[in-house]
């Protein structure tokens, strides 16, 4: 099984909302990753999980909020977002965070009004 | 800092050409590059990895070269179909990256027309 799995599909929140976007992964993977991206445009790394440990922050505004509760599951929460952090949301793993592919999910499509 | 980037930005052919794609990075110290491909609002498929003491991998109809000296990926994929239509990303990892860091090119959209 080499799937990675997102839920929401599709998130429509407001600025004032509070939501969050889970990231599931079978594959025994201890590294796992956030990235955004904005239409036509090529991802960016967010966040960076080894050992349920966050190593790489790419400073992101703190109305980003990572969590990795064990080694298959990672969250994403967010508060008082913008309408510019409008973009699709990609998880990752790899095995480590060495040489490995990074097996992508489907992304969360997020959508602030 | 490490810039990657994929000519042209945009491909269409008839179905049954040969497609090529072209991938630079202006950084040659690098752990591995890898290609992708995006369909419209999805997420990435790794295609192929290819690590810095390989010059070429295949899978299926894809076969993809690097050049580490002169700073060059091409991934050429072979009698081109409908279902080939998307965006083909490269991704470049650093030697000194220990955190899979992968630095994007913009990527190419590829329209295969029957």
């Amino acid at each position: 099984d080499t799937e990675v799995t997102q839920t929401p599909k599709h998130l429509v929140m407001g600025m004032t909302n509070k939501k969050s976007l889970k990231c599931e992964q079978h594959m025994g993977h201890r590294a796992m990753y956030w990235y955004k991206q904005k239409a036509k445009k090529p991802p960016e790394l967010m966040f960076v999980y080894s050992y349920e440990k966050l190593s790489i922050n790419e400073s992101v505004p703190s109305r980003f909020s990572p969590e990795c509760p064990n080694s298959s599951l990672l969250n994403l929460h967010l508060h008082a977002l913008q309408p510019e952090d409008s973009a699709l949301y990609l998880c990752a793993s790899s095995q480590t965070t060495s040489l490995e592919t990074q097996y992508f999910g489907p992304g969360t499509r997020l959508l602030v009004l | 800092k490490q810039e990657v980037t994929q000519i042209p930005a945009a491909l269409s052919v008839p179905e049954g050409e040969n497609l090529v794609l072209n991938c630079s990075f202006t950084d040659s110290a690098i752990y591995n590059l890898q290609w992708f491909r995006q369909d419209p609002g999805k997420g990435l498929t790794s295609l192929l990895l290819i690590q810095s003491s390989q010059r070429e991998q295949t899978s299926g109809r894809l076969n993809a070269s690097l050049d580490k000296s002169s700073g060059r990926s091409t991934l050429y994929i072979a009698a081109s179909q409908p279902g080939d239509s998307a965006t083909y990303l490269c991704a470049v990892r650093l030697e000194t990256d220990s955190w899979g860091k992968f630095q994007f090119g913009a990527g190419t959209q590829v329209v295969v027309t029957p």
